[in-house]
């Protein structure tokens, strides 16, 4: 069975960096892509970023590039997501997924990243 | 960057059959995916590849794409069905994947 289980998220002040990260089991963590999705408290999903199975191709959403860095440690099973100088609007709940053709069948639970003073 | 659109918002009464559109600049080049999210729940993969469904997603979930449009069809629909109704595509030009804003299924 696909467990994705996400940790890391909490309160940070706006300026304030996080590392939220996602460990992997259930499959070959090495024969997959992984993603990041958030979503904004009564707001729609919105993708952050995506890494290849062995890490050689990083991809970002606008809004995010710059700020955000993907990173995977495939002895581990982990996917990370550090997260540098941090905004009110990167409140969300960040889902972990793997990437399967362009899409996502299998999701973790979220972890809530709050950005306030 | 490439955009899809959805309505807000769809509410029909029980039995009935719900049409959620997905609207995109020639979306019928591209390969659509259907996620239904419930409450505090994570998203959950419905459609695949335009028409495919996942193993254990009841028949009554469909979805096509012609066009401009993408659409999914819930036949005969359930008050557990209600849910927020999200289309995705990876768009190769940019290099990123896509939501839609979502529709929110009401079951009268």
């Amino acid at each position: 069975e696909v467990q994705l289980l996400e940790s890391g998220g909490g309160l940070v002040q706006p300026g304030g960096s996080l590392r939220l990260s996602c460990a992997a089991s259930g499959f070959t963590f090495t024969s997959s892509a992984m993603t990041w999705v958030r979503q904004a408290p009564g707001k729609g999903l919105e993708w952050v970023s995506s890494i290849s199975a062995f890490g050689e191709g990083t991809y970002y959403a606008d809004s995010v590039k710059g700020r955000f860095t993907i990173s995977r440690d495939n002895s581990k099973n982990t996917v990370y997501l550090q997260m540098k100088t941090l905004r009110a609007e990167d409140t969300a709940v960040y889902f972990c997924a793997k990437d399967t053709q362009e899409y996502f069948h299998h999701w973790g639970q979220g972890t809530l990243v709050t950005v306030s003073s | 960057s490439y955009v899809l659109t959805q309505p807000p918002s769809v509410s029909l009464a029980p039995g009935k059959t719900a049409s959620i559109p997905c609207g995109g600049n020639n979306i019928e080049t591209k390969s659509v995916h259907w996620y239904q999210q419930k409450p505090g729940q994570a998203p959950v993969l419905i459609v695949y590849d335009d028409t495919d469904r996942p193993s254990g997603i009841p028949e009554r979930f469909s979805g096509s794409n012609s066009g401009n449009t993408a659409t999914l069809t819930i036949n005969r629909v359930e008050a557990g069905d209600e849910a927020d109704y999200y289309c995705q595509v990876w768009d190769n030009g940019s290099d990123h994947v896509v939501f839609g804003g979502g529709t929110k299924l009401t079951v009268l």
